[in-house]
């Protein structure tokens, strides 16, 4: 069964410009969340999709958006990026409530903001 | 809203000792609690997780961790440090809103 698969794995953009990262969840599994890890402020909640719509939201601002597509696969998109989204941006997924079921995480997008 | 403290950034334990993980939580409503590894440059495993019933809990690669809500604890342990578990270790809480708050990690050395 593969795994968590996110492209790209590496990204290099500059101040304000946008970016769009992609998640593809293990076969079968409906609930794809997002998370941002930095040295500073650690792992972060970003927000949850289940079944193409938005479950759970962490406290982020509206700069970061996502959407679901009907096979599960997901995207987060990054607008007018700034120095501090540099990060690494881990997707996971799961068979449904990310609490009550184990989530498989993927190996992450590390994005650099110059 | 629910939190996670972990004591330690860094831990050091020799091959062979016990290892002990340090995680405390706060939270208004009985927690989810979670214990992830992560090695380099990959994301994040799953060890072992608590919901109800039983307050030991064991895990994969020989890890077990015990709620203790009266010291709202859930300390990591395993008796037998391996190399290959030096790794970045995170504490997490869920609540019934389903967001995951993850401590700030321990990093685990095993030194030969």
């Amino acid at each position: 069964k593969a795994g968590v698969t996110q492209t790209p794995r590496y990204l290099i953009k500059t101040r304000g410009q946008q970016v769009t990262l992609s998640c593809s969840p293990i076969s079968g599994h409906r609930s794809v969340s997002w998370y941002q890890q930095t040295p500073g402020q650690g792992l972060q909640f970003l927000f949850e999709y289940f079944s193409e719509t938005q479950r759970n939201k962490g406290n982020f601002p509206g700069r970061f958006s996502g959407r679901q597509f009907s096979n599960s696969r997901s995207e987060m998109n990054v607008s007018t990026l700034e120095l501090g989204d540099s990060a690494l941006y881990l997707c996971a997924s799961s068979l449904d409530v990310p609490r009550e079921n184990e989530q498989f995480f993927g190996p992450g997008t590390r994005l650099t903001v110059l | 809203a629910q939190s996670v403290t972990q004591l330690g950034s860094h831990v050091s334990v020799s091959e062979g000792a016990l290892v002990l993980l340090r995680c405390n939580y706060s939270s208004s409503v009985p927690p989810y609690l979670f214990w992830y590894v992560q090695y380099p440059n990959q994301g994040l495993q799953l060890l072992l997780k608590y919901t109800t019933g039983a307050t030991l809990v064991k895990g994969i690669n020989g890890f077990e961790a015990e709620f203790k809500k009266s010291e709202t604890s859930f300390h990591l342990t395993k008796p037998s440090a391996h190399m290959s578990d030096a790794a970045e270790y995170f504490c997490a809480v869920s609540g019934p809103n389903n967001d995951m708050r993850f401590g700030a990690g321990t990093r685990l050395t095993v030194k030969p």
